[in-house]
């Protein structure tokens, strides 16, 4: 699976967009980008994902360059409860989720 | 909101005694996945399950673990002989389809004294 680079941390300001790159230069064209979230130790949670289209649900928007090495998702409208670990992970259709470091998002008031 | 259901929440055991965590997934779901994640680290990939059979395994799941669909709605996993290192939060995943989002549950705490 493709390697992930992202941020360690950002801020966002409450009620904001919040933007979380992510680098994947050696994706492959099989290679699907998901995007999850972990809070304070909970489960993971999906969030989204793509192949080559923007994509967008109740959750969040991910964009997606157009070579595919790299894609934002954002957050169009922080919230507090929105202060989580949020992991950008390539996977193959089909294979295993591979989990990274992950970017820590602090939503602050 | 269907889910997936972990228990024990939290298991605190002896070094050398066997643990089994138990998971409900989502009813329809066939792919069925074990994470673990020590505290302060990554989540780690260890089983996943298909068909009554592993899919795929890393090299964290040795000889000393393994997983089983008992019936038709249990996925454990057991820890025949738990170290010390063995200490994390345990995650369960279930998916409906091969390329499918996987759905994760709360966890179960394992501390091995």
């Amino acid at each position: 699976d493709a390697k992930t680079t992202q941020p360690p941390s950002m801020d966002c300001a409450e009620g904001r967009a919040a933007n979380l790159p992510c680098n994947h230069s050696t994706i492959s064209g099989n290679e699907y980008v998901y995007w999850y979230r972990q809070i304070h130790s909970q489960g993971p949670q999906y969030i989204i994902h793509g192949l080559k289209n923007n994509e967008t649900n109740e959750m969040a928007s991910l964009i997606i360059t157009e070579d595919r090495k790299s894609s934002t998702l954002i957050l169009p409208h922080a919230t507090l409860r929105d202060t989580a670990v949020y992991y950008c992970i390539v996977r193959v259709q089909g294979g295993k989720l591979i989990f990274g470091q992950g970017t820590e998002l602090s939503v602050k008031p | 909101e269907p889910e997936v259901t972990q228990t024990p929440s939290h298991q605190v055991t002896q070094m050398g005694q066997e643990v089994i965590l138990r998971c409900v997934p989502i009813s329809n779901h066939l792919y069925f996945y074990w994470y673990r994640q020590i505290l302060g680290q990554k989540v780690e990939f260890l089983v996943s399950f298909y068909n009554n059979e592993i899919s795929e395994k890393s090299e964290i799941f040795d000889d000393q673990f393994s997983v089983e669909r008992p019936d038709g709605s249990n996925f454990t996993l057991k820890i025949r002989s738990t170290k010390l290192e063995d200490s994390a939060m345990y995650f369960c995943a279930s998916s409906g389809e091969r390329h499918g989002e996987l759905f994760f549950g709360e966890g179960s705490r394992l501390t091995v004294l």
